[in-house]
């Protein structure tokens, strides 16, 4: 299967934006989705595990979700900061295979 | 804590082979899965293969099965990334991650194929 995402989003400092992650094959909700940010220069880190936790550190401002109606989970950041500006990945896995989301750049405006 | 240490960049000749390791440390090694990570430049992050240790068998994502060879030695607590045959589009940093939901990374290992 295949996760899609927006290839780009942007907001202002203090707003909320928010990246989908669709997959294309199989529902959602069969597996775990994972998202993780990676700025520039530097490996990515954990953001969402298990569609909506977040590991210790994390800020609330981060949150994860779900809809098996669209088949997608998506990630939503509230609060916009500049340091948020960043590439988000979402992945998940399915029978010993697992696949990550083509990324998505947040610009912070 | 999880630490996961790699190995340094590497320059190789088009042609040759190279080995990238990844040693964890503060975690049920042999239990645990490591899967390794490509980035090439300006890209997306793409999945490889994992391997659980203790099972010492790989599986790898069908685009690199012809490339990689993913192994371990528990006695060191190391994973290795086995790439063979390079080519300029194996230039890219190589990530190790750790579980099944990429709960830690490794820092990455940068590799350019340049004659």
């Amino acid at each position: 299967f295949v996760l899609t995402q927006p290839p780009s989003v942007s907001g202002s400092p203090g707003k909320t934006i928010t990246i989908s992650c669709t997959r294309s094959s199989g529902s959602i909700g069969r597996n775990f989705v994972q998202w993780y940010q990676q700025r520039p220069g530097s490996a990515p880190t954990t953001l969402i595990f298990e569609d909506k936790r977040r590991p210790s550190g994390v800020p609330d401002r981060f949150s994860g979700s779900v809809d098996t109606s669209s088949n997608s989970a998506s990630l939503s950041i509230s609060g916009l900061e500049a340091e948020d500006e960043a590439d988000y990945y979402c992945q998940s896995y399915h029978d010993d295979s697992w696949v990550l989301g083509g990324g998505t750049r947040l610009t912070v405006l | 804590q999880v630490q996961l240490v790699q190995s340094g960049a590497e320059v190789k000749n088009p042609g040759s082979s190279l080995r990238v390791s990844c040693r964890a440390s503060g975690v049920s090694f042999r239990d645990d899965r490591f899967h390794w990570v490509r980035q090439a430049p300006r890209q997306g992050l793409e999945w490889m293969g994992r391997i659980i240790p203790a099972l010492g068998s790989a599986g790898y994502a069908q685009k690199f099965k012809d490339k990689v060879t993913i192994s371990a030695d528990e006695s060191i607590q190391t994973v290795y990334l086995d790439l063979s045959s390079l080519t300029s589009d194996d230039t890219a940093v190589y990530f190790c991650a750790r579980g099944d939901g990429f709960d830690n990374w490794g820092p990455g290992t940068r590799v350019t194929i340049s004659s």
